[in-house]
């Protein structure tokens, strides 16, 4: 199975800030790579997919790049909504696989 | 509008088989390269993938419970359903069914149904 590391596991910040999280899978997957956003109580919702493409109603400060093993997830200004959790999943083969979570929580 | 629902048990006893059905409503299973996926997260912790069926029949699951896992398709329902034999605790999780797309991303998803396993 293809194993996601995601870094940093947690990571403080505050509003207007530019966060970066990101994953490395254990092979080469191209760009079959998606982000989630999770909050509390809640289902995951879809942000980014293939890598780089934003899904439809997702803002704009939201940004995905990477290719092969490496990606990243950016979000250019921290804005109160996106206090949540983030998780990324490989596409490229089954069994599909997530990484094990990135909780961005207030400073 | 795409949307999908999870029912099922609350609660499950050690050993027990799990039957869980996803009910999908604005679309359908029958275009291509659309499926539903089961995915779980035990309580605090990470998304597990669990299984996956498209309309051509293809089939697909988590390495380590293939054993335990069937899934399938009632069309005429419009449903999905996962079973999972030989129930632990540590399967105590909340289930989400998933429609998955394009380039295998889960566009859309379930509220989930929290299955707790306890005697």
């Amino acid at each position: 199975d293809i194993q996601m590391t995601q870094s940093p596991s947690s990571l403080s910040a505050s509003v207007g800030d530019r966060v970066t999280i990101t994953c490395r899978a254990s092979q080469n997957i191209g760009t079959y790579l998606n982000w989630y956003q999770q909050k509390p109580g809640k289902a995951p919702k879809l942000l980014i997919y293939f890598a780089s493409s934003l899904q439809s109603g997702v803002p704009s400060w939201f940004s995905g790049s990477g290719s092969g093993t490496d990606f990243t997830l950016t979000i250019s200004s921290l804005q109160p909504e996106d206090f949540a959790t983030y998780y990324c999943q490989q596409g490229y083969t089954t069994p599909y696989t997530f990484g094990q979570g990135t909780k961005v929580e207030f400073k | 509008q795409v949307t999908l629902k999870e029912s099922g048990p609350v609660l499950v006893k050690p050993t027990e088989t799990l039957t869980l059905t996803c009910t999908i409503s604005g679309f359908s299973l029958s275009k291509a390269r659309v499926g539903v996926s089961w995915i779980r997260q035990p309580p605090g912790k990470a998304l597990e993938w669990l299984a996956h069926i498209f309309s051509s029949d293809e089939k697909s699951y988590r390495t380590s419970l293939k054993s335990r896992l069937t899934i399938s398709e009632d069309t005429s329902k419009r449903q999905v359903v996962l079973t999972m034999t030989n129930m632990d605790p540590v399967d105590t999780a909340t289930y989400y069914c998933a429609r998955i797309v394009g380039r295998d991303q889960f566009d859309s998803w379930g509220q989930g149904t929290l299955v707790t396993v306890s005697s």
